[in-house]
């Protein structure tokens, strides 16, 4: 158990829709990061949040967004959602030069 | 660029068997760190190992060894006498010290143990 916390753990929805996934990070981290697992484009990094600000961006598409909270908790928001979007959507979080993944939301479109 | 490359896509060895995936890799900093994941059937990715790119002494963990040569750019990883739970898909991944710590991943390498 790494000690990141993501809910849900499986999503299923209709395209068009729009989903919320939620990340507690280990305690006492700082640094929040969101990448997401596809089949055609492996791990990709999308976001990073450091104490409540945006410090990188990746290939994020900007039909999502992300923010994370004063109590360091974080929220990917995924609308407008297409077929592509399906995959396993990994939050992790840091202290040092460590990143520690949660065990992923799985989000399937139809 | 920062890229990292697992040529290895599958690998299926039977079981007691060691066996070595490679990872190659590219970056022009000269202070980097490099990591191993592991990625069980049930999905997690779950933490390895973290290499600084300034100690290259190989690091041993039980069965699990890492062979850091940065004259090649490579950090390989062996796993001596396999078992069955060690069947997974392994990343290699990238990324630069310090700042923002954005992983750059290989696509991975898929080690199935046969009983």
């Amino acid at each position: 158990d790494s000690g990141v916390t993501q809910t849900p753990k499986h999503l299923i929805t209709a395209t068009g829709q729009r989903v919320t996934l939620r990340c507690s990070p280990r305690s006492g981290d700082l640094s929040v990061y969101w990448y997401q697992q596809s089949l055609d484009q492996g791990l990709q990094f999308l976001i990073h949040y450091y104490n409540g600000e945006e410090r990188a961006k990746g290939n994020i598409l900007e039909r999502f967004s992300a923010q994370q909270f004063p109590d360091l908790h974080s929220e990917l928001n995924l609308s407008s959602l297409e077929l592509g979007d399906s995959a396993l959507y990994f939050c992790a979080s840091s202290r040092g030069d460590t990143i520690y993944f949660g065990e992923g939301s799985w989000l399937t479109v139809v | 660029a920062q890229k990292v490359t697992q040529a290895q896509t599958e690998i299926s060895v039977v079981e007691k068997e060691d066996v070595t995936l490679d990872c190659v890799y590219e970056t022009r900093d000269t202070t980097y760190y490099l990591f191993w994941y592991k990625q069980p059937p049930s999905g997690e990715l779950v933490f390895l190992i973290r290499r600084n790119s300034f100690d290259e002494q190989n690091e041993i963990s039980g069965r699990y060894s890492w062979n850091f040569q940065k004259s090649t750019s490579s950090f390989n990883f062996t796993i001596t006498a396999s078992q069955v739970v060690d069947s997974a898909v392994y990343f290699c991944a990238l990324s630069e010290a310090g700042g923002a710590q954005k992983l750059v991943f290989g696509q991975g390498t898929r080690l199935t143990i046969n009983p």
